[in-house]
């Protein structure tokens, strides 16, 4: 049972245009949800989140949209930059059988064009 | 945040024989979780690492197949056992933030090619 799925494997965008990943998920329980950047050969670096409470959140230029009746969410990148260029999971967090943990979606390849 | 230091990066093994890989933290910390992303896959909670009692495996994963030790508080392994091509995969360890809302600090990685 996939809780976190992000339905897109990957996405080409063209330099200084906007990215959006999307990601959707099933559990109401989640409390958090995050977005995390990796590069290959390392591990993955927290990017931004939003609590559930929350509907947007924004830094710099990345924007992270929640729409909780949806169970969806979204990453914007704008303007992208060739640096963007990574596998974004998106995951989230919730108290499960006594621990706070992490669930992971597959990934989506974000290639940015010059 | 803190900063983890894991190796083996990668390693190429035969199939039927072990590897254990290590994670070093900077700082104390209560908790560390072991991670499995298998090839485009998602990032796989494998089990949860306490100082001084008996890790907790999720569901599909057994103690005798990845054996986990956690002697102090800033240092964990994790053995992957009796090795097969299927355990071909990168496993990652973890540590909590100080904040929810910024997750989990992660290790850069092992990638495991079984043959």
């Amino acid at each position: 049972d996939q809780q976190v799925k992000q339905n897109s494997p990957s996405l080409s965008v063209q330099e200084g245009r906007i990215s959006i990943l999307n990601c959707d998920y099933t559990n109401s329980m989640f409390d958090y949800f995050l977005w995390y950047k990796k590069y290959p050969a390392e591990g993955p670096t927290f990017l931004i989140s939003i609590s559930s409470i929350k509907d947007k959140n924004e830094d710099g230029r990345f924007t992270v949209f929640l729409n909780k009746s949806a169970k969806h969410l979204s990453l914007h990148i704008v303007p992208s930059q060739p640096g963007d260029s990574a596998v974004y999971f998106c995951a989230a967090s919730a108290v499960l059988q006594g621990a706070q943990k992490l669930v992971f979606g597959q990934g989506t390849r974000l290639t940015i064009n010059p | 945040s803190a900063v983890i230091s894991q190796k083996p990066s990668r390693d190429i093994c035969q199939r039927g024989t072990s590897l254990t890989i290590q994670c070093q933290v900077d700082s104390q910390v209560t908790m560390m979780f072991w991670y499995r992303q298998q090839p485009g896959q998602s990032l796989t909670l494998i089990a949860t690492a306490n100082q001084g009692s008996e890790a907790t495996y999720e569901s599909g994963f057994v103690i005798d197949k990845f054996p986990i030790s956690r002697p102090n508080l800033t240092f964990s392994t994790l053995t992957v056992s009796n090795m097969s091509p299927e355990d071909s995969s990168i496993y990652l360890c973890s540590v909590p933030t100080f904040r929810t809302d910024y997750g989990y600090t992660f290790g850069s990685g092992t990638r495991l090619t079984v043959v």
